[in-house]
């Protein structure tokens, strides 16, 4: 079974900083990743994905992934933090389940906390 | 906007009521999932169809019952719920449930149990 943990339950930014939220994965096969926002009382939103073509992945407003298989990291990152990036953010990995199913595998979340 | 509606927003229900919680995706979509989420956790899956088929039942108790009436709407009929069973259920969509193929989510129903 693939997992992913994500380092830290909680990461504090100043505006205007740089954001890195980390992520490690375990998989057996090469690994479909993806990270996701939600915001207070909303669904989750897709920020960006990764499948096996490009390792440096831009998503939407302005964050960017980077897959390192070596390291097995799927970290998050954005250059300039913005009040409105302040959310839970997911890491994901597809595990594949008997029968052919692909069924998402999510870490724990990682709250953003961005101080004016 | 969300390309997955969920209705209603907001429920609250005694533990003898019944009553279905409704998602519509006119995305062309053939997977659909339901989740559970709990306040500051991850989503846990409940459901997948596949081509209007329950693929997976995550050994959700038969309170919860789903139905996939077409390949645009998916239901979640509940009946005789408990307190814990509180929580925001989020309907999710994708293309056809392949590995590389990301979810589309609703922005849930609150569910609140007396």
């Amino acid at each position: 079974a693939q997992s992913v943990t994500q380092l830290d339950s909680h990461v504090s930014v100043s505006e205007g900083t740089p954001v890195l939220l980390r992520c490690n994965y375990s998989s057996s096969y090469s690994p479909s990743l993806f990270w996701y926002v939600q915001h207070p009382n909303k669904g989750l939103q897709l920020l960006l994905k990764y499948t096996s073509a490009a390792t440096l992945v831009k998503g939407i407003n302005g964050f960017e992934a980077e897959f390192k298989k070596s390291e097995t990291s799927f970290h998050l990152t954005k250059p300039s933090a913005h009040m409105s990036d302040a959310a839970e953010y997911f890491c994901v990995v597809s595990d594949l389940r008997a029968g052919g199913s692909y069924i998402p595998t999510f870490g724990r979340g990682t709250s953003l906390i961005v101080h004016p | 906007d969300t390309e997955v509606t969920q209705t209603p927003k907001h429920l609250v229900m005694g533990m003898t009521n019944k009553k279905s919680l409704k998602c519509e995706q006119h995305m062309g979509h053939r997977a659909m999932y339901w989740y559970k989420q709990k306040a500051k956790k991850p989503p846990e899956l409940m459901f997948v169809y596949s081509y209007e088929k329950l693929s997976i039942n995550e050994s959700v108790p038969s309170r919860f019952s789903p139905e996939c009436p077409n390949s645009s709407l998916l239901n979640l009929h509940l009946h005789a719920l408990q307190p814990e069973d509180s929580a925001l259920y989020l309907c999710a969509s994708s293309r056809e449930g392949g590995w590389d193929q990301p979810q589309h989510f609703g922005d849930g129903t609150r569910l609140s149990i007396l």
